[in-house]
């Protein structure tokens, strides 16, 4: 079957950094999206990883390894408003979306 | 604004009955897609629609139905048939499927 896994929940600290992973076992693999999700509200694209290494986007990066079946997001320079769920998904060889769980990140001051 | 839209906000529904979730998008996507959330777990796809008057069922499709008779919008009929119909209901929208996800508001249904 297909399988994405991301830690349940996470607590860091203020102005800190945070790395979220995910393992994920699909069915081929067209991409890797990370999303945003504040608590009651829609999911918001983050990063899209299709090659292996690091994107990074400000205080956001995503890394990527295909042959490992791995991702992470690494969040820097920790503020408050970044306390949300994080949603990793896999674009399998069908164009489908497996989504992963979510991480809740608890950011505390 | 471009965006996706999606009502009401929050919904009940006595037992036995259907009811239509909106989901409308001005982004000019040709993919639109239904997923449903519940605690603890990954979005799973209901339906998706990669063209007008044309639609696939998901993973979870038992119970719901779709049309897509504009492209800019995508409705959800939850039947009597879904056992378990409370969830939050989230539409989303894109311009192929290997691209990014723009999500509505969600919609959150309770059975009462």
């Amino acid at each position: 079957g297909q399988n994405i896994d991301q830690p349940t929940e996470m607590t860091a600290t203020e102005g800190a950094i945070v790395q979220i992973n995910c393992t994920y076992q699909t069915s081929g693999f067209n991409g890797l999206f990370w999303y945003q999700q504040h608590a009651g509200e829609a999911p918001t694209f983050l990063s899209y990883n299709v090659l292996d290494g690091l994107e990074e986007k400000g205080r956001f990066s995503s890394f990527l390894s295909r042959s490992k079946g791995y991702s992470y997001l690494l969040l820097k320079e920790l503020q408050m408003k970044d306390s949300a769920s994080y949603l990793c998904a896999v674009l399998d060889s069908n164009y489908q979306l497996i989504w992963g769980a979510g991480t809740k990140l608890i950011i505390k001051p | 604004d471009g965006g996706i839209t999606q009502s009401p906000k929050y919904l009940f529904r006595k037992e036995g009955q259907n009811v239509t979730l909106s989901c409308e998008q001005n982004l000019n996507h040709d993919a639109m897609y239904w997923y449903r959330q519940d605690p603890g777990q990954g979005l799973r796809l209901i339906y998706y629609s990669q063209i007008v008057n044309d639609f696939q069922k998901g993973d979870i499709a038992e119970g719901y139905s779709v049309s897509r008779e504009k492209k800019e919008s995508f409705p959800l009929t939850v039947t009597s048939a879904q056992k378990n119909p409370t969830a939050f209901y989230l539409c989303a929208s894109s311009s192929s499927m290997n691209t990014e996800a723009f999500f509505g508001q969600g919609t959150r249904l309770t059975v009462v």
